[in-house]
Order: structure tokens, then sequence, then C-alpha cells
């Protein structure tokens, strides 16, 4: 069975603030796909990034980055510089590498980054 | 470029009446799925289709049908609403099963 913990249920930031948000897994699966996902207050969700297992490299992308630890199963991310617009409910998800399968998602962290 | 388009966007139902929700993708996915999001509770795969002719279900699938009408067309029946069943809920397609997942608007659901 696979398992996604975002453990922040909710983080107040104020503008311009770095911020972090955590994601834990849990998988029998040596290769697997991680997500994340931003569904902003309209309430859509928006693609972030993919990333596959054999890939530990960190990613960035602008004020966006990706911390992903294969020894501790995370796969964490980082906004630098807090905007009002990044204010949303972000989901972290996990999927198997072989074979068909879906998609779990966590629970979701809300951040409301303050003006 | 369409994407993914749900009908209806808002529905109010009386416990015990039935509706379909419909969804329909244009970008020639194979896979098409439902989910349902409620506070804290994130997003809880219903049902979902790993191609044409197929349907299986997912994490909370009581209460709900689906039809795979064609390879665009992928609906979620509920045939006896009922007020636990009031959400949010969300098509979404991938056109493998390794690429990430596209979604449409969402319908809100409001079961009285």
């Amino acid at each position: 069975a696979q398992k996604v913990t975002q453990a922040q249920t909710e983080i107040s930031v104020v503008e311009k603030e770095d911020v972090t948000l955590d994601c834990v897994y849990e998988t029998r699966d040596t290769t697997y796909y991680l997500f994340w996902y931003k569904q902003p207050p309209s309430g859509e969700l928006v693609f972030l990034i993919r990333r596959n297992s054999f890939d530990e490299q960190n990613e960035i992308s602008g004020r966006y980055s990706w911390n992903f630890q294969k020894s501790t199963s995370s796969f964490n991310f980082t906004i630098t510089a807090s905007q009002v617009v990044d204010s949303a409910v972000y989901f972290c998800a996990l999927r198997r590498h072989s074979g068909y399968s879906t998609l779990t998602f966590g629970k979701g962290t809300m951040l409301l980054v303050s003006p | 470029n369409a994407g993914v388009t749900q009908t209806p966007k808002f529905q109010v139902l009386k416990t015990g009446q039935s509706m379909t929700l419909q969804c329909a993708q244009d970008m020639n996915h194979n896979s098409m799925y439902w989910y349902r999001q409620d506070p804290g509770m994130g997003l809880r795969l219903i049902y979902y289709s790993a191609s044409e002719g197929t349907t299986d279900k997912g994490e909370v699938p009581n209460g709900y049908n689906v039809s795979r009408l064609n390879k665009r067309e992928f609906s979620l029946r509920l045939e006896s609403a009922a007020p636990s069943q009031t959400s949010v809920y969300f098509c979404a397609s991938t056109p493998d099963w390794t690429g990430e997942l596209f979604f449409g608007e969402g319908s809100r659901l409001t079961v009285l």
C-alpha cells in the first residue's frame, strides 16, 4: 500500500519569507513517481512537478525548488521569497513506476501568504 | 484547446435524487479518473478507467457508478444521492500511467 503524509495542515507566512512544505511517502516499490500540485483559491488543480525516483537531483524552477531524499522518503517543496499569489493548497502525490497504478494524494497543506 | 471539461459546475440535489456528472477530454488521453475532494481529506479516487472499455473502483466507490462512453467521455452517476456525497468532484485524464493528471475545473455538489 502507498501512503503520502503532509503533516503541515496550514502554514502562514509573511510575504518574502521562505517556506518549506513537507511531504513524506511510504511505498514498497523501488521505483515510483512523485508529484506536486497547486490548488489556488479559484479551485483548479495545477500540476507543478513530476520526479522519477531514479533521479535524486534537486530541482529548481524560479522561486520553487524541490528536495528529493530517497533515504528519508521525503519530497519537500520550498518557495523562496513567497508572494501573496502563492497562497494555495499544495498536494503531494505518489504513483508506482511499473504496471498500471493511480495517483495517491496527501491531504494537502494550505499556505497563506499575507502582505 | 479545452482540456478536461466537466458539467455541471454546480448542482444542488435532494436526498434520494439521481444525477450524472459529465466529463470530456480532448487530449486523446487513454486514462480518466473521478476524484472527490472534502475538507481535510485531500483527493480521494472514486473510479478510474485505464483505457476505453475498462473501469475500476478506487478508494471510495460506494454510492457511485461510472461509464466510459468512449475515449473522450467518462461520466459519474449518483443513483440515490446522500448528504455524505456533498463534495467537490474532479475529473482528470492522463495520456498514460506515468504522466501527470490533467484536471477539470471541478463540480460542486450539495445534497440536502
